[in-house]
């Protein structure tokens, strides 16, 4: 079983809909990230936690909202979902012993998204 | 946020032969080089970390090196194999960065047969 699971794999949605992504892990890391990866470009950083009460704006923050639930449990959330936001989106986690630009991160399997 | 530069965009070659490719990135407040594998529909895995000048590290036929000094990093495959073909992801963390890593959109390597 994967080690960061994310859920749905794939989803497809019409615009104004409210949709949530879900990511749950079992390596015990404390740090949780949600990036987003569109065709021809990096990998962009959207929420990132480092604990169960910690949130942080990344990046391209802007029509996203996460929840961390649990050490285990982050989600991201689309309130009114828009066409721009066709992507794919990673959860990954990282160690809270590594250093927090140093660490290797570890990702989930991606949830495709496309908004019509 | 400066860029992080990978090229070449994509790259084939044939089974057996050694290949390279680049990543550039500022080399103003360098902090950490990352280098992650991404086969199609599967998870991105880390293949190395590196942080300081002249860092070289090697995991099997793959190996990687650091210039901090003028913002470079190439990744090495020798003797490129089938289960070779994959993304090549490479991320630049800065010291003021906030945390962030910034990603290059990768090196696609397409190994024939």
């Amino acid at each position: 079983d994967a080690d960061v699971t994310q859920t749905p794999r794939n989803r497809i949605t019409k615009t104004g809909k409210r949709i949530m992504l879900e990511c749950s892990q079992t390596k015990g890391h404390d740090r949780m990230y949600w990036y987003r990866q569109d065709p021809g470009l990096g990998l962009r950083l959207i929420y990132y936690s480092f604990d169960v009460k910690d949130i942080n704006k990344g990046e391209i923050s802007d029509g996203y909202s996460v929840s961390r639930q649990a050490q285990a449990k982050f989600s991201l959330s689309l309130e009114s979902a828009i066409p721009n936001q066709t992507a794919l989106y990673f959860c990954a986690t990282s160690k809270t012993s590594g250093g927090i630009i140093t660490g290797e991160l570890f990702f989930g399997e991606g949830s495709r998204l496309t908004v019509l | 946020i400066l860029n992080v530069e990978q090229s070449p965009q994509s790259l084939h070659v044939q089974e057996g032969d050694s290949t390279n490719f680049t990543c550039s990135f500022p080399s103003s407040n360098f902090y950490a080089l990352h280098w992650y594998r991404w086969e199609t529909a599967k998870s991105p895995e880390a293949l190395f970390v590196m942080t300081l000048n002249g860092d070289e590290k090697k995991k099997g036929r793959i190996s990687a090196t650091l210039n901090t000094k003028e913002g470079y990093s190439y990744l090495y495959i020798k003797g490129s194999q089938p289960e070779d073909s994959a993304t090549y992801l490479c991320a630049s963390g800065r010291l003021d960065s906030n945390y962030q890593l910034i990603w290059g959109a990768g090196t696609k390597l397409i190994i024939k047969p």
